[in-house]
Order: C-alpha cells, then sequence, then structure tokens
C-alpha cells in the first residue's frame, strides 16, 4: 500500500515557466512532509520541508503548499532552470517517537532550455 | 566537511556471499538509516537506528542485518544474497528523528 503517491513519473516544461510537482498521501498520521532533488550517480539532497501547522513555505524559488484536508502537497519551482533537472521525492513523516519517512516514487523532472 | 560515506560504491557479487557495504557520517547524528531504490518503487527503508545499539526494521529488512557499535558507522550486512537484492543502496543520516537527512552517494549492487 503506498502512503505517500507521486502519480505522474516525469514532467517536462520550457526554462522560465513554472514546473509544479504533485504529491498526495493517504496516512493521516503524517503531520512533516520534505521534498528531495536527486541527480544522478549522487544521493538525494533535501530541498524543502513543511510542517502541518503551516500550509505554505517557500525558499528562493522553490515553495511547497500543503493542503492537509486534501491531502495533497506541492511543490513549485518558479522560474524553472536546466539545472533544475532531477529526479524529485516527496517524503512525509508523522510525530511519535519512531518516526521514519515514507517516500514516494519520486518525479523526473526535465527543463528544456 | 560534513557527509556521508559508503564503501564500496560498486559491487558485483554472487548469490550466497557474505557482504557488508559500510556506511559513516561526520556530523555526530544520532539517527542513521538505510534505504534502497528500485526503479519504479522509490526510497524503501531497510533498517534504522535511533542511537547506538538501538536498531529497528524499517519497510523491508528481509535479508538484512544492520550493527550500530559506534555513533559514526551504521554497516549493512547481506549474509546470503540473492538477485531480488540487487539494488541502489542509500545510508542518510540526521540529528533527530525529524531532522533533515542527510544521503550518501549510493551504493550500486548487482548479485548473479
Amino acid at each position: 500500500d503506498q502512503q505517500v503517491k507521486q502519480n505522474s513519473p516525469s514532467l517536462s516544461v520550457q526554462e522560465g515557466r513554472i514546473s509544479i510537482l504533485n504529491c498526495d498521501y493517504t496516512n493521516s498520521m503524517f503531520d512533516y512532509f520534505l521534498w528531495y532533488k536527486k541527480y544522478p550517480a549522487e544521493g538525494p539532497t533535501f530541498l524543502i520541508s513543511i510542517s502541518s501547522i503551516k500550509d505554505k513555505n517557500e525558499d528562493g524559488r522553490f515553495t511547497v503548499f500543503l493542503n492537509k484536508s486534501a491531502k495533497h502537497l506541492s511543490l513549485h519551482i518558479v522560474p524553472s532552470q536546466p539545472g533544475d533537472s532531477a529526479v524529485y521525492f516527496c517524503a512525509a513523516s508523522p510525530t511519535g517517537a519512531n518516526s521514519k519517512l515514507t517516500f514516494g516514487k519520486g518525479i523526473t523532472l526535465s527543463v528544456r532550455p | 566537511e560534513a557527509q556521508v560515506t559508503q564503501n564500496p560504491r560498486y559491487l558485483i557479487t554472487v548469490t550466497g556471499k557474505k557482504l557488508t557495504v559500510t556506511c559513516s557520517q561526520n556530523m555526530n547524528h544520532e539517527y542513521m538509516s538505510w534505504y534502497r531504490q528500485d526503479p519504479g518503487l522509490g526510497l524503501r527503508q531497510i533498517y534504522y537506528s535511533m542511537n547506538v545499539e538501538v536498531t529497528d526494521k524499517g519497510d523491508v529488512p528481509e535479508g538484512y542485518k544492520v550493527s550500530r557499535k559506534e555513533k559514526r558507522n551504521f554497516p549493512l550486512i547481506l549474509e546470503s544474497p540473492s538477485p531480488n537484492q540487487t539494488s541502489l543502496y542509500f545510508c542518510a543520516s540526521s540529528l533527530g528523528l525529524q531532522g533533515t537527512q542527510y544521503f550518501g552517494p549510493g551504493t550500486r549492487l548487482l548479485v548473479l
């Protein structure tokens, strides 16, 4: 049972335009969400996170939106750059002593020059 | 430089031959974890450790062992590897349970 779903395996956008990467979750206990970025031959690197007490968190060109009622979050990249081309993983964690991250399958973003 | 290191980076082995993938972090993190990445399945947690001598199973622990005798090291042991353990493995560490996880560069394992 996939608790964190990234239903679109890939996304292609033009440089300078907005990239919107979506993520859905099913576990109501999740209250902390993260996005990781992964380049080929490298480990994932943390990009941005959001706690359930917020509905938006912004860091430069990256903004994450959380809709708790819909169990949906999205990552917006504006403007998109060719260097943003990578695999993006959504991850979620519940509060608690044994919290651990559950990852989605990832979305491959390609930004065309 | 703060980092998580894994060795080896690439490994080809045969079914049944015991192997160990080492993981070390220099950030004094309590929490360490092992993941495997497979096409179409994303990252799945194998084992994690909340501190020295404290380990617990993740989502896919079968066929793997871990140990945490020192804070900085968290080796992954495959006692009798099988072809379905062919995968890309990542070690990660964080300061706490919800701290940012820092990942190693990955170990690509092929079991023949």
